[in-house]
This record gives C-alpha cells, sequence and structure tokens, in this order.
C-alpha cells in the first residue's frame, strides 16, 4: 500500500473550514484513499474514502486531484468538536491493513 | 446499534506477566482487527480475524497472539509482558474483510494498559 505524507498540525477558525492536505504521489490504480480521525482518547473514527471522483457525505468532502497523486479533506464548518488528529490512508483492495502514519493535528480556534 | 465493546478499558501489570484483552465486534460484523498505538510509534497493525481465521499479522514478536471465536468476538493476549508493551490496544470491526470492507473499520475505545 502507498504511504502517505500530511503536515504535522493545522489550525482552523470555528465556522471556517478546514482544508487537510494529503499527498499519495505513489497511488496505484486500484488503491482507495480513506480518511479517519481521533479525538483524543477515543479510536479512530471513518470519515470518507472515495478512488478518484470526489466525494461528500454528511460529516465531510474529499477531492481527489485527477492524477490521483494528492488529495484534500475539506469539513465545510469547522467546530470545536471537530478538534482532531485527521489519517489520510491510502489501501487497496488486497491491503490488509491501514497504514496510518503519523497524521494531522487539527486545532479548532474559537 | 451497540458499537465496538473492549474490555477492559484500562488495566496495570507487571513486567513478565501475561494479559488478556477482550473485543466484542458490532453485531454481524465477521472481521476484527487489531492496532496498537503509542507516543512515540503511533498506530501499528497486530493482526486480523475473519470467520475465527487469522488472514494477517503484523510485524509484532511472537509473544503477541489473538483469537477470534465462533461469535465473532476476538482476544488479544500478550505473554512475558515488557514495559514497552504499554500502550492503547484498539480493536476495529468490519462486516467482511476486503475486498468487502471499503467503508473501513468502526473502532473501539480501546484498552489502556500499561506494564510497571
Amino acid at each position: 500500500d502507498a504511504k502517505t505524507t500530511q503536515p504535522p498540525s493545522m489550525d482552523c477558525a470555528e465556522g471556517r473550514a478546514a482544508n487537510l492536505p494529503c499527498n499519495h504521489s505513489t497511488i496505484s490504480g486500484n488503491e482507495y484513499v480513506y480518511w479517519y480521525r481521533q479525538i483524543h482518547s477515543q479510536g479512530p473514527q471513518y470519515i470518507i474514502h472515495g478512488l478518484k471522483n470526489n466525494e461528500t457525505n454528511e460529516m465531510a468532502s474529499l477531492i481527489i486531484t485527477e492524477d490521483r497523486k494528492s488529495s484534500t479533506l475539506i469539513l465545510p464548518h469547522a467546530t470545536l468538536r471537530d478538534t482532531a488528529v485527521y489519517y489520510c490512508i491510502v489501501r487497496g483492495l488486497a491491503g490488509n491493513q491501514f497504514y496510518f502514519g503519523t497524521g494531522t493535528s487539527l486545532t479548532v480556534i474559537p | 446499534k451497540a458499537g465496538v465493546t473492549q474490555t477492559p478499558r484500562y488495566l496495570i501489570k507487571t513486567r513478565g506477566q501475561q494479559v488478556t484483552l477482550s473485543c466484542s465486534p458490532i453485531s454481524g460484523h465477521r472481521s476484527v482487527s487489531w492496532y496498537q498505538q503509542t507516543p512515540g510509534q503511533g498506530l501499528q497493525f497486530l493482526f486480523e480475524y475473519f470467520s475465527e481465521t487469522q488472514r494477517n499479522k503484523g510485524n509484532f514478536p511472537g509473544r503477541f497472539s489473538g483469537r477470534q471465536f465462533s461469535n465473532s468476538r476476538s482476544e488479544m493476549n500478550v505473554s512475558t509482558l515488557e514495559l514497552g508493551d504499554s500502550a492503547l490496544y484498539l480493536c476495529a470491526s468490519s462486516l467482511v474483510p476486503p475486498p468487502g470492507g471499503l467503508h473501513g473499520y468502526t473502532f473501539g475505545s480501546g484498552t489502556r494498559l500499561t506494564v510497571v
């Protein structure tokens, strides 16, 4: 499975959109991009995943570049409860695990 | 519906002892995975079970073992505990393993193990 690169930390003002980037330049054609987040002292929580098209659900939007080498998770209106570590993960259908990496620590500021 | 339940939530053990952690997946989920989380190494994959069979194993010593029962509940065991085994142990379940598990896992809140 391809590895990912994320900025270690980001701040976002409450009510504004939080845009979290992820680089996955070695991604192969059958690998999906997943996003999870982990709020302090809890288990990781699934947010969204995609293959090549942009995706949106009730939690977030996922924008994947045309060459699929990078993606951006968008939280449209960040709240204080969105403060967490966000993990971008690339995994193929045959992948045997999620490689979480170090993630991005997002702090939403009042 | 009930989430993934891990017991106990907290545990303190002495070096050299062994420990067993339990995970009850979401009802109907047949795939269970275990991860170890430490401040230095982050989240690391331990093993994955499906239908009572270990499908994959991470890069951990043989002191770490696990099993899955016919009701999909899973246990992991660590023998001869070392100080470095202190960590948050997370269990995750999904309906089926990949390629069916594309929506990912649902994680439990974990068991915090402290080895003294």
